[in-house]
């Protein structure tokens, strides 16, 4: 398996422009998660799914941020308008019931928004 | 509540032993994980612990668990450069409730190695 796979790597936008961001989970991974890394914040729990419907997305910051799971294989974050203050780096991570090793993170989008 | 705190930093010379250290306030933890960040990189898995056992051992990699204190170390003997990274401490709950599958993670800890 490729593991979760997340792109783009790196993002660099303009203030205000929309931002979408991407991930593919480990096929047969029930649980999806976006999470959210900064300095000065740590690891942030964006919103999670299972089986491909939004379960908690109470870490969701504002009405900029959305994001959906049109199917197992596929996730999107997207943020508009984007703000400086977006600038993070963005991790997506995968599990499944009964696996009780912890998450397979992807290798995260570094955004900057300038 | 659930809250994981770490201390921030960590420094070892090379061939020591780091001990990295992690309190958590939920008593009803299941599992407990220890994972390691590198530079540019997501978080890797390192080990685990269920919640009904004190010690696991994974060739340099020992895991402490004291369940009264809520208290979970993680021990690298013979410590190297290349295991200079940010460790982060996690926990989760087994099945039940909407907090199943979900990690809450500690802030991490920076583990710098001196040559």
């Amino acid at each position: 398996d490729a593991g979760v796979i997340q792109s783009p790597r790196h993002e660099v936008t303009e203030m205000g422009q929309e931002v979408t961001l991407r991930c593919k989970p480990i096929s047969g991974h029930d649980y999806l998660f976006w999470y959210r890394q900064t300095m000065m914040r740590g690891l942030e729990l964006l919103i999670y799914f299972n089986n491909n419907v939004p379960i908690d997305d109470s870490g969701m910051p504002e009405d900029r941020f959305s994001a959906k799971m049109p199917n197992a294989s596929f996730s999107t974050l997207k943020i508009q308008p984007s703000e400086p203050r977006d600038s993070a780096v963005y991790f997506c991570a995968s599990s499944r019931v009964g696996q009780n090793y912890g998450y397979t993170f992807g290798s995260g989008t570094r955004l900057t928004v300038v | 509540g659930e809250d994981v705190e770490q201390s921030l930093f960590l420094s070892v010379r090379e061939g020591d032993s780091s001990v990295i250290n992690c309190t958590y306030t939920d008593s009803s933890s299941t599992y407990l994980y220890w994972y390691k960040q590198e530079p540019g990189a997501g978080l890797q898995l390192l080990t685990y612990i269920f919640s009904n056992m004190d010690m696991k051992q994974d060739q340099r990699l020992t895991v402490l668990l004291n369940k009264k204190d809520k208290h979970l170390s993680l021990r690298i003997a013979d410590t190297q450069t290349g295991d200079s990274a940010i460790y982060f401490c996690a926990e989760s709950k087994d099945a039940g409730g909407t907090s199943y599958g979900k990690l809450t993670f500690g802030q991490g800890t920076i583990l710098t190695v001196h040559p």
